[in-house]
């Protein structure tokens, strides 16, 4: 158990709708991370919060948009979702953001 | 342009036998580098990792990795592999905040 937790596991809704996926990090990590997992993209990057404030993005649709929150748990919202966005979704946080990660267990999309 | 290249993408090795997964990196500077290993529907787990110092690192679950410098490489292994070891195995970089993976390494471990 890496302390990051994920939530909901599991997801399943249709093209056209908006989800909210959430993470806690670690007890004292500031920054959070989040990564999608598909099989034809494999692990890519989307976006980087560090104490609230947005530190790097990556590859994250526009669609897709992200925060970090007071207590420093985060939230990934994807709207307008595709088939193509199914994936796992993973959270990962560390302490200031630059050094170990410590990756959640997913939340695994199903856009029908 | 900065890039982590996992070269194989599948590996089938007996139990008991030796094993090495490479990794390449191309960064201007040397990067921070990382093993995780994934189970199947489970998150990723970090195995080892490489800041500064000595080039051969020893990771948990038996696994140890080699920073060279001069090729650009942060291959692992492990001297015996067990069956437990089947997974995917993913390389990854930290440069100036940028976090990049591999496309992964699928072991299969045969009895």
């Amino acid at each position: 158990d890496s302390g990051v937790t994920q939530t909901p596991k599991h997801l399943i809704t249709a093209t056209g709708q908006r989800v909210t996926l959430r993470c806690s990090p670690r007890s004292g990590d500031l920054s959070v991370y989040w990564y999608q997992q598909s099989l034809d993209q494999g692990l890519q990057f989307l976006i980087q919060y560090y104490n609230g404030e947005e530190r790097a993005k990556g590859n994250i649709l526009e669609r897709f948009s992200a925060q970090q929150f007071p207590d420093l748990h985060s939230e990934l919202n994807l709207s307008s979702l595709e088939l193509g966005d199914s994936a796992l979704y993973f959270c990962a946080s560390s302490v200031t953001g630059r050094e170990t990660q410590y990756f959640g267990p997913g939340t695994r999309l199903l856009v029908l | 342009a900065q890039s982590v290249t996992q070269p194989d993408i599948h590996i089938t090795v007996s139990e008991g036998a030796s094993l090495e997964l490479r990794c390449n990196y191309s960064y201007g500077a040397t990067p921070y580098l990382f093993w995780y290993v994934q189970s199947p529907g489970q998150g990723l787990q970090l195995l080892l990792k490489y800041f500064s110092g000595d080039t051969l690192v020893q990771g948990i679950k038996g696994f140890e990795a080699e920073f060279k410098r001069s090729q650009s490489s942060f291959n692992l292994r492990k001297p015996s592999v067990h069956w437990s070891d089947a997974a995917e195995y993913f390389c990854a970089v930290v440069n100036n905040n940028d976090m990049r993976f591999g496309a992964g390494t699928r072991l299969t471990v045969k009895p």
